[in-house]
C-alpha cells in the first residue's frame, strides 16, 4: 500500500510570495491533517480535513489555509510568507482520527 | 492552553538497557495517546497508541497510561542502537484535535 505522498519536498520562497503544498494520503483514507514542524516549536497542528470539510482548525494566522478534493487529496496554501514560516510542514492521513500516518514533508525556506 | 510536556533529553542508555520516556499532558479530557519515533530528517513514525488505564506492550516496546496521573510513558526494553531517534508523545483531546511533546532525544549507545 503507498505511503502518503507530499509535494514538492523542498521549496525556496521570499517574503511575502505565497505558496501552495500538496498532500496525497493513503488509499482509502479521508481524513488529512497538516503541521509545522520547526526545532523550537515541536510540531504544531495547522487544520484537519475530513471529506472535503475543515473540521479542526489550529491556533494560526489566516494567511494559512487548506481545502480538500473529492479525492481525499489535500492542499494548504500561505500567503504573504514571513521569514518565521520557514519550516517543515507535515502531513499525516488515517481511516478514522486516530492513527495518522505521516508523509515525508515538505521543507519550506523563506528566504 | 493544552500542553503535552516530555523531557528534552537527551537521554543516553546502553546497548540492552532499558529506555524510560516520559510524558504528561494538561488536558483532562484527553482521549487517546500516541507516541511516534522520528529519525532525523524523517517523518514521524507511528509506534503505538494506548487509550486505556495500564500498560499495552507490542514487542519490546511498552506504553503505560495514568489517567489520574495525566502521565504516558514508554519503555523499550533491550534498547538497539537503532532506536536512536527523537520520541514524541502525542494526545488527541476531546475535540479531536492532536497535541504533540517537542520530544525527547534518545541515543543508544553499542
Amino acid at each position: 500500500k503507498a505511503g502518503v505522498t507530499q509535494t514538492p519536498r523542498y521549496l525556496i520562497k521570499t517574503r511575502g510570495q505565497q505558496v501552495t503544498l500538496s498532500c496525497s494520503p493513503i488509499s482509502g483514507h479521508r481524513s488529512v491533517s497538516w503541521y509545522q514542524q520547526t526545532p523550537g516549536q515541536g510540531l504544531q497542528f495547522l487544520f484537519e480535513y475530513f471529506s472535503e470539510t475543515q473540521r479542526n482548525k489550529g491556533n494560526f494566522p489566516g494567511r494559512f489555509s487548506g481545502r480538500q478534493f473529492s479525492n481525499s487529496r489535500s492542499e494548504m496554501n500561505v500567503s504573504t510568507l514571513e521569514l518565521g514560516d520557514s519550516a517543515l510542514y507535515l502531513c499525516a492521513s488515517s481511516l478514522v482520527l486516530n492513527e495518522q500516518f505521516f508523509g515525508p514533508g515538505t521543507r519550506l525556506t523563506v528566504l | 492552553q493544552k500542553e503535552v510536556e516530555q523531557n528534552s533529553g537527551p537521554l543516553s542508555v546502553p546497548e540492552g538497557a532499558i529506555a524510560s520516556l516520559n510524558c504528561t499532558y494538561s488536558d483532562r479530557g484527553s482521549q487517546s495517546f500516541f507516541w511516534y519515533r522520528q529519525y532525523s530528517g524523517k517523518s514521524p513514525e507511528l509506534i503505538m497508541f494506548i487509550y486505556s488505564n495500564g500498560d499495552k506492550e507490542d514487542g519490546r516496546f511498552t506504553a503505560q497510561l495514568n489517567k489520574a496521573s495525566q502521565y504516558v510513558s514508554l519503555l523499550i526494553r533491550d534498547s538497539q542502537p537503532s532506536d536512536s531517534a527523537t520520541y514524541l508523545c502525542a494526545v488527541k483531546e476531546a475535540g479531536n484535535q492532536f497535541y504533540f511533546g517537542t520530544g525527547t532525544s534518545l541515543t543508544v549507545i553499542p
